[in-house]
């Protein structure tokens, strides 16, 4: 199955600052590659994703890159604010009998500093 | 912001009670899921259905037993519960890839 591991597990940044989370898969197969964010006591809620057709997408001030061949995948935060604080987490497809499903990184709790 | 809903939100309960919960999505989606988030946060798939039928059933002990009546409902019902059963339960609904979470269920046991 999918294997997902995602770095690092905390990071603290200025606000202002900009933040970068990597994650790396093992499977191959996988091409869909979602990032969730998940503020204390909610659901995780999709911010962003990238499908293995593309390197790189941008949607205002987050970004998420893919490098296939190295199998890993990055989330960049620019320009960080305080409402960025939450736990970050990557995930890409696995296929289980016909129903693709995700595999999740651990998290990464990012704090923003004031 | 009621698209995927579970009830109850909380549950706290006894070592060894049986208990259940509820989740309905209102998207229209064939997949329902249930996910389990423990204390360090790690999120892990426990059942997949698609359109009524169990397509993923990862290493979860038979004690836990999903039902879908019908495409928009995945209930889970959890037996003889133990102490390491607290966690947040998190329903899902898909079409596939996108997932789209319920609130999530805190189950303590006691």
């Amino acid at each position: 199955g999918e294997n997902v591991e995602q770095h690092p597990s905390t990071l603290s940044v200025q606000e202002g600052d900009s933040a970068v989370i990597k994650c790396t898969y093992s499977d191959s197969a996988s091409n869909y590659f979602p990032w969730y964010k998940q503020e204390l006591g909610k659901r995780p809620q999709l911010i962003i994703d990238i499908r293995s057709n593309v390197g790189e997408k941008k949607d205002q001030r987050i970004a998420v890159t893919l490098n296939k061949t190295a199998k890993h995948f990055s989330l960049h935060i620019t320009e960080t604010q305080p409402e960025d604080s939450a736990v970050y987490f990557c995930a890409a497809t696995f296929s289980g009998g016909g129903a693709d499903g995700l595999t999740f990184g651990k998290g990464t709790h990012l704090i923003i500093q004031p | 912001d009621t698209a995927v809903s579970q009830t109850p939100k909380y549950l706290v309960t006894q070592m060894g009670n049986d208990k259940s919960i509820k989740c309905e999505q209102n998207l229209g989606h064939d997949t329902m899921y249930w996910y389990k988030q423990d204390s360090k946060k790690f999120l892990k798939i426990m059942f997949s259905y698609n359109n009524k039928e169990l397509i993923i059933n990862e290493t979860v002990p038979n004690r836990f037993s999903p039902k879908s009546p019908d495409k928009a409902h995945l209930n889970l019902h959890i037996n003889s519960l133990e102490l390491g059963d607290s966690a947040v339960y998190f329903c899902a609904s898909s079409r596939p890839p996108k997932l789209y979470f319920g609130p999530g269920t805190r189950l303590t046991v006691l």
